[in-house]
């Protein structure tokens, strides 16, 4: 069946580091690729996604870039700030119509001032 | 209002009580999901309804019970709950779920079963 793997977390980092989240997947076809932000007492938002190979998400200076080859959609970022703090999921959504999203247990980011 | 409202946003109760959850979205959506997110496990896919059918249920347990009334509205229903159903029930929708179409979540409720 659809899988995502991210890595186990928590990530603590000072500010102004440079941050990476792995994340794998397993899936039939070409699903999408989606990374959601969780901040404290909140529900998740979308960051960013990508619907095909090779494409390239960004968003508030993340990026992911969808590597079909090494079936991988690992989450940078430049420079993260303290207000970067936050739970972040991989998700995959199968190609065919299906409705459910596939989501990875998610890594929690500390970033210290 | 805007986006995807869920109420009440905490949520504490006996066993044998009754209570709702309500989800509503403001975004003109024809899908909508329930999600159940327990710490340290990945969150888990509850049911869905698709132009206020339902399309999905996940191995539900039966003392949760869906109700889709229209497109914009999700209730959830809960009665005679166990102490391991404490969690935070996120709603979502998203235009028509397809794959690709991107969810929408509301702040969650957070429930404690005593």
């Amino acid at each position: 069946g659809n899988s995502v793997t991210q890595m186990e977390g928590p990530v603590t980092l000072s500010e102004e580091a440079f941050l990476t989240i792995n994340c794998t997947y397993t899936a039939t076809g070409y699903p999408s690729l989606f990374w959601y932000v969780q901040y404290p007492g909140e529900g998740l938002q979308l960051l960013l996604k990508a619907t095909k190979a090779d494409d390239k998400g960004s968003n508030k200076g993340f990026e992911a870039t969808y590597r079909k080859e090494t079936t991988s959609f690992h989450l940078e970022k430049g420079s993260v700030q303290v207000s970067d703090s936050a739970v972040y999921f991989c998700a995959l959504s199968a190609q065919g119509g299906s409705e459910k999203l596939v989501f990875g247990k998610g890594t929690k980011l500390t970033v210290n001032p | 209002e805007t986006g995807v409202t869920q109420t009440p946003r905490h949520l504490v109760m006996g066993m044998t009580n009754k209570k709702s959850l309500k989800c509503e979205q403001h975004l003109g959506h024809n899908a909508m999901y329930w999600y159940k997110q327990s710490a340290k496990k990945p969150l888990e896919l509850m049911f869905v309804y698709n132009f206020k059918e339902q399309t999905e249920n996940n191995s539900v347990p039966s003392r949760f019970s869906p109700e889709c009334p229209n497109s914009s509205h999700l209730f959830l229903h809960l009665h005679t709950l166990q102490p391991e159903d404490s969690a935070l029930y996120l709603c979502a929708s998203s235009q028509d779920g397809s794959s690709g179409d991107t969810q929408y979540f509301g702040p969650g409720t957070r429930l404690t079963v005593l």
